[in-house]
């Protein structure tokens, strides 16, 4: 398995509050993307980057912001926090190569409040 | 971008072989099919990849017809940690490709004794 790590695990907050997940991979994977999971929608995308700095908008963007100043950490920022942003947030990564796979974090437990 | 559309959800018994199907009908040419397979609170984790044709590992076989514009994942004789939720994700990482990958609702099997 890649090296992803996924932090905090789990996280209640207030809502109004700005909450960060942080993902952090070992592998120099090119390709790191946030996504949020809620029963009956699968796996959406918040936001994806394709290199240092380089970040893109994915399906469910809105009150989502990201950074990536290295190669290896990729953060998701709430700005201020919503009941509606209560989710589970996973981090994947993958290279660059046509055909390769993505790598999943163990995924992080938001909860507001 | 290639969309995928799968059966929100199948029942299977154990012991029996289960084929979910796939389509997704605006793959493009460099795309590559891969399946995912995810088990409650875990992230989800790859399956199996092909291009065209057949391809089969040590859990499932992999079925695309020549148009490709369907993918079926066959999973031999199913046993109850088999239940999981299975995604198909049409896409591919070349060096003009921005990667952005969106996944489809998934599939929930659910095995029985």
């Amino acid at each position: 398995d890649a090296g992803i790590t996924q932090s905090p695990r789990h996280k209640v907050t207030e809502t109004g509050t700005p909450v960060t997940l942080r993902c952090h991979q070992t592998e120099n994977h090119r390709y790191m993307y946030w996504y949020r999971q809620d029963p009956g929608h699968g796996l959406r995308l918040i936001h994806y980057s394709y290199g240092v700095k380089d970040t893109d908008k994915g399906e469910v963007s809105d009150g989502y912001s990201v950074s990536r100043s290295k190669t290896e950490d990729f953060l998701l920022t709430l700005e201020s926090a919503t009941s509606s942003q209560t989710s589970v947030y996973f981090c994947a990564t993958t290279d660059i190569g046509v055909g390769n796979t993505i790598y999943f974090g163990e995924g992080s437990w938001l909860t507001v409040v | 971008l290639a969309k995928t559309t799968q059966p929100i959800s199948m029942d299977s018994y154990e012991g029996q072989e289960v084929n979910i199907t796939c389509s997704h009908n605006n793959i493009a040419t460099n795309d590559y099919i891969t399946w995912y397979q995810q088990f409650p609170s875990q992230g989800p984790r790859f399956i199996i990849q092909g291009y065209k044709t057949k391809v089969t590992n040590e859990v499932a076989s992999l079925f695309i017809p020549a148009d490709r514009k369907s993918s079926t994942l066959s999973l031999p004789r199913v046993s109850l940690s088999d239940t999981a939720v299975y995604y198909c994700l049409v896409g591919a990482h070349g060096s003009s490709n921005t990667g952005k990958l969106i996944f489809g609702q998934g599939t929930t099997l659910q095995v029985k004794p």
